[in-house]
């Protein structure tokens, strides 16, 4: 066990639907980061937070979008969603924003149908 | 653009043999390399990491050569073990940022 939480464990919607999933980091950790993992693209990176500030983006859609809270949990939003954005979503968690280890969560098995 | 290319795709070993993964990447500010192993229905976990400034590192039957001059760094897996049996993804990352870009992925088989 990492000591990331991520909710809910699987969600199934239809396309043009919207979704939050829902990420707790590591206790201490400040920073989040959020990654895509589909079959043909492997681990995408998305998006990092660190205490509340968007650090770095990756290769999110403009149809994404996250939020780190001041109780450190971060949210991904999901809208218009689309068959191509079914995935599993993880979080992952870090102390600082320099290198070093990321603490994946289980992630979250997004279906779009 | 994939920044880390990770090869090969699957690889199947049997039961005490090594298993040897490969990376190369292509931006030379990445300064933080580590490998992760993803068991099915979990997040990946790291195993085991290299900076440059070290041409090897291991950790038990885990070994990352790092070739800084080729760009490109491997994982040995010595007397391998059904338990291996994973998808192992090497990484990379800036020092100053930590925002990781990862490899494929490999889906390695231990055969008993």
């Amino acid at each position: 066990d990492s000591g990331v939480t991520q909710t809910p464990k699987h969600l199934i919607t239809a396309t043009g639907q919207r979704v939050t999933l829902r990420c707790s980091p590591r206790s201490g950790d400040l920073s989040v980061y959020w990654y895509q993992q589909s079959l043909d693209q492997g681990l995408q990176f998305l998006i990092h937070y660190y205490n509340g500030e968007e650090r770095a983006k990756g290769n999110i859609l403009e149809r994404f979008s996250a939020q780190q809270f001041p109780d450190l949990h971060s949210e991904l939003n999901l809208s218009s969603l689309e068959l191509g954005d079914s995935a599993l979503y993880f979080c992952a968690s870090s102390v600082g924003t320099i290198g070093g280890e990321q603490f994946f969560g289980p992630g979250t098995r997004l279906t779009v149908l | 653009q994939q920044q880390v290319k990770q090869s090969p795709q699957s690889l199947i070993v049997q039961k005490g043999g090594i298993s040897i993964i490969n990376c190369a990447y292509e931006n030379t500010a990445f300064d933080y390399f580590p490998w992760y192993q993803q068991f099915p229905g979990k997040g990946p976990a790291l195993l085991i990491a290299i900076r440059p400034d070290v041409s090897e590192k291991k950790e038990g039957r885990f070994t990352i050569s790092f070739n800084k001059s080729a760009k490109q760094f491997s994982l040995h897996i010595m007397d391998s073990q059904p338990g291996d049996s994973a998808t192992y993804f090497c990484a990379a990352s800036k020092n100053n940022n930590n925002d990781m870009r990862f490899g494929a992925g490999t889906r390695l088989t231990v055969k008993p």
